[in-house]
């Protein structure tokens, strides 16, 4: 099994829905992040945990809201999706310090 | 800011050829730099780590990057590339054990037979 497992893998949905993508990890680790990743834009942080209390922005969080149920949950909502959120959501772990992030297999989100 | 630049969007090489890869960082410091690698229709996978031991930093696959503090830069090369080495490389550095990681744009590499 995946140490990092997102749900779903692709979603097409429209305008205006709600919509989770979920992220769950057996790493052990205390650190998730959610990124989304564009054409020729890399890897853009939306939100990350330290710990299950601990819940920071990154660069792009307008539009984005996050939960952390658990140490090994970790999920992402849009509350109104957009089509410019149409992208490749991808969920990651990592230990502390110089220890690198761990990914899973993204999720394709299409919003119509 | 600190920045990730990764030079060509794009790299061609032939089979068997020799692979480099650029990246250079903005940092006053030494930080931590990493390179991963993603396949199509997947996450991406971590190559290969510097974090302040030897320069000269060995990964999967037969890759490996060399730190160079003058230079700032942390190219990844691989003697011979393999048809199997087709995949988008990204370059990340983080400057801190608290920061978060500065992701590169990426570099597509084209395998030409």
């Amino acid at each position: 099994d995946a140490d990092v497992t997102q749900t779903p893998r692709n979603r097409i949905t429209k305008t205006g829905k709600r919509i989770m993508l979920e992220c769950s990890q057996t790493k052990g680790h205390d650190r998730m992040y959610w990124y989304r990743q564009d054409p020729g834009l890399g890897l853009r942080l939306i939100y990350y945990s330290f710990d299950v209390k601990d819940i920071n922005k990154g660069e792009i969080s307008d539009g984005y809201s996050v939960s952390r149920q658990a140490q090994a949950k970790f999920s992402l909502s849009l509350e109104s999706a957009i089509p410019n959120q149409t992208a490749l959501y991808f969920c990651a772990t990592s230990g502390a310090g110089s220890q690198p992030q761990h990914f899973g297999d993204g999720t394709r989100l299409s919003i119509l | 800011a600190q920045s990730v630049t990764q030079l060509g969007s794009h790299v061609s090489v032939s089979e068997g050829a020799l692979v480099l890869l650029r990246c250079n960082y903005s940092s006053s410091v030494p930080p931590y730099l990493f390179w991963y690698v993603q396949y199509p229709n997947q996450g991406l996978q971590l190559l290969l780590k510097y974090t302040s031991a030897a320069t000269l930093v060995k990964g999967i696959n037969g890759f490996e990057a060399e730190f160079k503090k003058s230079e700032t830069s942390f190219h990844l090369t691989k003697p011979s590339a393999h048809m199997s080495d087709a995949a988008e490389y990204f370059c990340a550095v983080k400057m801190d054990s608290n920061y978060q990681l500065i992701w590169g744009a990426g570099t597509k590499l084209i395998i030409k037979p």
